[in-house]
């Protein structure tokens, strides 16, 4: 049983255009979302994040929205580039004392064509 | 480089082995994490040590075991290898494991 779905396993973006990825969630006890970017060879590495009181956070070309009532979180990468060409993994936070315990969704390929 | 250094890169083994798998955590870091990513599927948390105590357990097999260190490094025994648990396994460290995650770059293991 999913609890954080990414329905697009791959996403192709002209370069300098705006990259949108999707990612929904079924639990309602999460309250923070944390989007990671994977190279290939390389482990995930943090990207951005939001909180549940928080409908938006941005970060230079990153930006996250969330839409509680939805129960869906968007990551949009504006503008694209070729380095951003990656595997993007949307995960939820449950609230909890000391564990940081991630569940993740399958990910994104994005591939930024120059 | 996020400092999270995991050995070896790749395993190749066969059905019924043993083996295991090293993390060294950033420098500092008290908690590791062992995280399962299998082929067409997110990462998948197994288990979470804090300063040698296991604190949080996930979807580990009963065939898995770990432990985490005196000098805080954590391995992951797998055992009684089947080919369903050729994987790639991450190794993450926070410094109290109650925030952002640092990941190490994997350990490829295929089971034949």
């Amino acid at each position: 049983d999913q609890q954080v779905k990414q329905n697009s396993p791959s996403l192709s973006v002209q370069e300098g255009r705006i990259s949108i990825l999707n990612c929904d969630y079924t639990n309602s006890m999460f309250d923070y979302f944390l989007w990671y970017k994977k190279y290939p060879a390389e482990g995930p590495t943090f990207l951005i994040s939001i909180s549940s009181i928080k409908d938006k956070n941005e970060d230079g070309r990153f930006t996250v929205f969330l839409n509680k009532s939805a129960k869906h979180l968007s990551l949009h990468i504006v503008p694209s580039q070729p380095g951003d060409s990656a595997v993007y993994f949307c995960a939820a936070l449950s609230p909890g004392a000391g564990s940081y315990q991630l569940t993740f969704g399958k990910g994104t390929k994005l591939s930024v064509i120059p | 480089d996020s400092g999270v250094t995991q050995t070896p890169k790749h395993l190749i083994t066969a059905t019924g082995q043993r083996v295991t798998l090293r993390c060294s955590p950033r420098s500092g870091d008290l908690s590791v994490y062992w995280y399962q990513q299998s082929l067409d599927q997110g990462l998948q948390f197994l288990i979470q040590y804090y300063n040698g105590e296991e604190r949080a357990k996930g979807n580990i097999l009963e065939r898995f075991s770990a432990q985490q260190f005196p000098d805080l490094h954590s391995e992951l025994n797998l055992s009684s290898l089947e080919l369903g648990d050729s994987a790639l396994y991450f190794c993450a460290s926070s410094v109290t494991g109650n925030e952002k995650l640092f990941f190490g770059s994997g350990t490829q293991l295929s089971v034949l």
